[in-house]
């Protein structure tokens, strides 16, 4: 399976809103609701930040919210804060027990 | 509380073999897949595989097989990743993951750097 479409990188300056695109095909993304999205800072394992699309996991400030339409995936979050800089992650399911990665997105804090 | 704690680093040569252990605490191990990710340093993650810890079935990335071993010992609750003829772009941190059936990971160890060097 190809990899999922993350842009390289995005910013914002604290308080603001940023959103991060994830863009498969109807074979992945758009075929099921089983994306899921990981912030991964520096030297530091993955964490799960969202799972079935729009869930957020016990402990995941709510400022941190996913949605999906067609074959793009959303990571919004809201009032971003200096500790959101990181890599962000987009995981789908692709069918016959496979899952497909995004290349990430380098979010910077301004 | 749930945990995962992965092996040590190791560096080994061209061609030679390596496996990683993923021991596992805190919930019944046979309740969840475990997953295998690796991160090339300064690149993403790559996803290499799981497999079903109550039967032992496995799934591997296209890329990998043929030379990636997932297994696991449920006495132990304790996870293995073999990974042979290893090559200088498998120089990789090495992260086993609980995955659950809805197809995410919501624990990580906390990765082991395998270095491929002569």
């Amino acid at each position: 399976q190809s990899a999922l479409t993350q842009p390289p990188s995005a910013s914002g300056s604290p308080g603001q809103p940023v959103t991060i695109s994830c863009t498969g095909t109807s074979t992945d993304v758009g075929g099921y609701n089983y994306v899921s999205w990981y912030q991964q800072h520096p030297g530091k394992a993955p964490k799960l930040m969202i799972y079935e699309v729009s869930k957020r996991p016990s402990g995941v400030p709510d400022r941190f919210s996913g949605s999906k339409s067609g074959n793009t995936a959303s990571l919004t979050v809201s009032g971003l804060q200096a500790e959101d800089e990181a890599d962000y992650y987009c995981i789908s399911y692709a069918g016959s027990n496979n899952v497909v990665f995004g290349g990430g997105t380098k979010l910077t804090v301004l | 509380q749930v945990q995962l704690v992965q092996s040590g680093a190791e560096v080994k040569k061209p061609g030679a073999s390596v496996k990683v252990s993923c021991k596992a605490s805190g919930y019944t191990f046979t309740s969840y897949r475990i997953s295998w990710v690796r991160q090339a340093p300064g690149q993403g993650l790559e996803w290499m595989g799981w497999i079903t810890t109550y039967n032992g079935n496995t799934n591997y990335a296209q890329k990998l097989q043929g030379r990636v071993t997932m297994t696991t010992d449920t006495s132990t609750s304790t996870a293995y990743m073999e990974l042979r003829s290893l090559r200088s772009d498998d120089t990789a941190v090495y992260y086993c993951a609980r995955g659950d059936q809805r197809y995410y990971f919501d624990y990580w160890g906390q990765g082991t750097l395998v270095t491929v060097s002569s």
